[in-house]
């Protein structure tokens, strides 16, 4: 089945800086990545999606990019803010049959120091 | 509009008990699904629902893990005979459908904390 990696599982930038959170996945049917931020307490919130075809996605000051081929993906912050800090979980799904059901990685804590 | 609702927001039982998590989706949506986070871990897949029908289980943790859903819309997660490894925060999510040809967006309700003392 399928797994997904995701690296650093802890990100300390200063205000103003970019942060970039990276994951791998297996199985070369996903073809859906979205990325979750997830504030203490509360459950996870959709921030941006990709899917397989298209490489890159834009959305003000959050970006996703697709390598198909390598098998990855990965988030771009930038000029992050305090309220940017908390938990980024990626995720990957094959769409189609029985295979919607979303695979995380294990989420990477991102702090932003004023 | 109102998302995903859970309830309680928290649970303290005692071991050997058992514990029902109810979860309202979002209104229409026909696809619900529960994932279960340990401390500090990411999300763990448990079931989907498709419509009252929960096609694959592999993915509860024993058998004392059981969910239904019922007229399309509420599910609940029971837990029986609660062990202390049971303890974790149980969400819930929906989305318009599941599988189709493209995957349609999760949206996660905040959760019900379980501690099993």
């Amino acid at each position: 089945g399928e797994n997904v990696e995701q690296h650093p599982s802890t990100l300390s930038v200063q205000e103003g800086d970019s942060a970039v959170i990276k994951c791998t996945y297996s199985d070369s049917a996903s073809n859906y990545f979205p990325w979750y931020k997830q504030e203490l307490g509360k459950g996870p919130q959709l921030i941006i999606d990709i899917r397989s075809n298209v490489g890159e996605k834009k959305d003000q000051r959050i970006a996703v990019t697709l390598n198909k081929t390598a098998k990855h993906f990965s988030l771009h912050i930038t000029e992050t803010q305090p309220e940017d800090s908390a938990v980024y979980f990626c995720a990957a799904s094959t769409s189609g049959g029985s295979q919607g059901n979303l695979i995380f990685g294990k989420g990477t804590k991102l702090s932003v120091k004023p | 509009g109102a998302g995903v609702s859970q309830s309680p927001s928290n649970k303290v039982t005692e071991k050997g008990k058992d514990v029902e998590l109810r979860c309202d989706p979002i209104s229409g949506h026909t696809a619900l699904y529960w994932y279960r986070q340990s401390l500090g871990q990411g999300l763990e897949f448990l079931i989907y629902f498709q419509g009252n029908s929960a096609p694959d289980k592999s993915g509860l943790p024993s058998d004392r893990f059981s969910a239904e859903r019922t007229g399309g819309s509420v599910s609940t997660l029971t837990i029986q005979r609660t062990q202390q490894e049971d303890s974790a925060v149980y969400l819930c999510a929906s989305s318009l459908r599941f599988g189709g040809r493209t995957t349609d967006t999760q949206y996660f309700g905040p959760g019900t904390r379980l501690t099993v003392l």
